[in-house]
């Protein structure tokens, strides 16, 4: 069974551009959550979606935004990059009902 | 969810046992507890988790006090592969998954 895939891998923008990601869950996960590791502030939630609707979300700004597709696959949209934006940002998935998550290689976002 | 306090790291002998402590004193009836634990640039990878009995699967061993303050995980074998951050999360089943995963602990795998 294939895992959870990301794209790109590796990404490099400059201030005030805008990124998306994409990632896509494993067959039959329902639940996509994103996370963002920096050194700094280790691994922090970002928002989860399930069935196209957002069901939880952490504490970030609103330039941080996601959606869920009728697949699954998921995309978050960075707005208005900042050189603290820099991070490892990671996806994962789980079936409905189940906390087990499964997590991606993650995409590392580099701003400058 | 209840906080959770782990040692910031721990080494231990290739083909000996790790011990991974957790404390999670503020724990409430219907928090689970749970593993993870992530190798050098690779995103987290799900242990093992339980309410209150001990649990075992092909990885790992979880064993949870019984006024569940406290728990250990355990790395019956420890190989070079085990090197990781190692994550002890509490939270409520089913309620999505939003996953705090704080400071967690180091374990360095000796030969």
């Amino acid at each position: 069974k294939a895992g959870v895939t990301q794209t790109p891998r590796y990404l490099i923008k400059t201030r005030g551009q805008q990124v998306t990601l994409s990632c896509s869950p494993i067959s039959g996960h329902r639940s996509v959550s994103w996370y963002q590791q920096t050194p700094g502030q280790g691994l922090q939630f970002l928002f989860e979606y399930f069935s196209e609707t957002q069901r939880n979300k952490g504490n970030f700004p609103g330039r941080f935004s996601g959606r869920q597709f009728s697949n699954s696959r998921s995309e978050m949209n960075v707005s208005t990059l900042e050189l603290g934006d820099s991070a490892l940002y990671l996806c994962a998935s789980s079936k409905e009902g189940v906390n087990e998550q499964y997590f991606g290689p993650g995409t590392r976002l580099t701003v400058t | 969810d209840a906080k959770t306090t782990q040692p910031p790291s721990m080494d231990c002998a290739e083909g000996r046992a790790a011990n991974l402590p957790c404390n999670h004193s503020t724990i409430s009836g219907n928090e689970y507890v749970y593993w993870y634990r992530q190798i050098h640039s690779q995103g987290p990878q799900y242990i093992i988790h339980g309410l209150k009995n001990n649990e075992t699967n092909e990885m790992a061993s979880l064993i949870i006090t019984e006024d569940r303050k406290s728990s250990t995980l355990i790395l019956p074998h420890a190989t070079l592969r085990d090197t990781a951050v190692y994550y002890c999360i509490v939270r409520v089943a089913d309620t999505g998954n939003q996953f705090y995963f704080g400071t967690g602990t180091s374990l360095t795998v000796i030969p």
